[in-house]
């Protein structure tokens, strides 16, 4: 059964920069689309981008300066990058599994709210 | 970009009855490329139907999706207590990935 854990500070500085790791079991990441997905308080879904496991990356526009997805160190890993955030990047961040061949989300991790305040 | 809307923005119907959710795209979907998701209340969003019409593996056929090029529908035929939510259609044919707003099923 696949799993998938985000962990990372829950609060954040303007400013600085938010990083989150998700941690994948019960697959390996050496296949499939991994996706960093959030959603502000009580709003809807926005897509923050993708990584496949040979380092292939895409980005929303919007926010593609300051993004950065790569995979971990350590096996079954990804994390994400966003810098220089403001209070608008206070969300709950999930992170997913793509399906093998295209881009829509089959497991999502149980999310983790992050907030931007000083 | 594909900007994808939804309606309406709130369903209220009873337990029993047919549930009819539409997605309008601003321009064709490629491929059929869209999928629906159910997110409940401090859940994760679960994927429901991805390629236009094709169940997720688990999901009852209660559940059913149909439309082309950029009108879609998702309808279910009758309203389990659990199926009050709030569903989300999202285009993945074209970058970048994009959700329409959401529709909240309410308990009538």
């Amino acid at each position: 059964q696949v799993q998938l854990q985000e962990s990372g500070p829950g609060l954040v500085k303007p400013s600085e920069t938010l990083s989150l790791t998700c941690t994948v079991s019960g697959a390996s990441i050496s296949s499939h689309y991994w996706s960093w997905i959030r959603q502000p308080p009580g709003k809807g879904l926005e897509w923050i981008g993708f990584i496949y496991y040979s380092g292939t990356t895409n980005y929303n526009p919007s926010l593609k300066s300051r993004v950065t997805i790569s995979i971990g160190t350590s096996k079954n890993q990804f994390s994400l990058k966003l810098s220089s955030v403001t209070p608008a990047d206070t969300a709950v961040y999930y992170c997913a599994r793509d399906s093998f061949n295209w881009n829509y989300q089959e497991y999502w991790g149980q999310g983790t709210l992050v907030t931007v305040s000083s | 970009e594909i900007v994808l809307t939804q309606s309406p923005d709130t369903l209220s119907l009873s337990p029993g009855e047919r549930a009819t959710l539409s997605c309008r795209a601003s321009q064709s979907v490629i491929s059929n490329y869209l999928a629906w998701y159910q997110q409940k209340p401090g859940q994760a969003p679960r994927l429901l139907i991805y390629g236009a019409s094709s169940r997720a593996t688990g999901i009852t056929d209660r559940f059913s999706g149909s439309g082309s090029g950029t009108d879609f529908t998702l309808t279910i035929s009758r309203l389990e207590p659990e199926d009050f939510a709030v569903y989300y259609c999202q285009q993945y044919g074209s970058s970048p990935i994009t959700f329409g707003q959401g529709t909240r099923l309410e308990i009538k």
